[in-house]
């Protein structure tokens, strides 16, 4: 039982690339969010989703998508990188949305 | 709206001193109250929660009491160790009219604790 992972852990990119992002659980839950983490921010909600084929916008959407095409899997998209999407960004995951959220370790992006 | 405000750090303590990093919130009625610790190079865990008001939430030491009156959800702890060291959360979630489960943190204490 892995939990929520992320792939991949650290990632280098330059303006105008692009991007995807995933994370996958194995617990079964419906509900999937993507948060971005900042120095001094906190977390931010990027984008969720309540269930297969479903998705939100969250706090902060702008400059990413998201797809969760199949129920264990949530994709976050950059289409064109901004040094203002560097960032630590983390996906969780809960069963229902009055439950615990789980987080995965994270992913590094930095661009330049 | 719905916003978390905690105290800014870093702390530093050490071994065996009281921990209090305080957490204020403004809420419409009654959110469920939570806080996360995220250790070095590691996601967020739950620490502990609470769902309503006089609730105290409590896990591996640490304890938090949800204060309707003063708004307030302070982690304390009576004793650190230096395996405590991480950066804390507290977070609020909106539990009515449809919500979907959005955590709203606040920016996050870093605690140190020094042997």
């Amino acid at each position: 039982n892995a939990g929520v992972t992320q792939t991949p852990k650290f990632r280098v990119l330059k303006t105008g690339q692009s991007m995807t992002l995933l994370c996958a659980q194995d617990m079964n839950h419906e509900y999937m969010y993507w948060y971005r983490q900042d120095p001094g921010m906190g977390l931010r909600l990027i984008h969720y989703s309540v269930g297969e084929g479903t998705t939100a916008k969250g706090e902060v959407p702008d400059g990413y998508n998201v797809s969760r095409l199949k129920k264990q899997n949530f994709l976050l998209g950059l289409e064109s990188a901004a040094p203002s999407q560097t960032s630590v960004y983390f996906c969780a995951s809960s069963p229902t949305a009055y439950n615990e959220q789980f987080f995965g370790p994270g992913t590094r992006l930095t661009v330049l | 709206g719905n916003s978390v405000t905690q105290m800014e750090g870093p702390v530093t303590l050490s071994e065996e001193a009281f921990l209090t990093i305080n957490c204020t919130y403004t809420a419409t009625g009654y959110p469920s109250l939570f806080w996360y610790v995220q250790y070095p190079g590691e996601g967020l865990q739950l620490l502990l929660k609470a769902t309503k008001a006089d609730d105290k939430g409590s896990n591996k030491g640490f304890e938090a009491t949800y204060r309707k009156e003063t708004t307030s959800f302070h982690l304390e702890k009576g004793s650190v160790q230096v395996s405590d060291s991480a950066v804390y959360f507290c977070a609020l979630r909106w539990d009515y009219g449809g919500s979907q489960g959005n955590l709203i943190f606040g920016k996050g204490t870093k605690l140190s604790v020094k042997p």
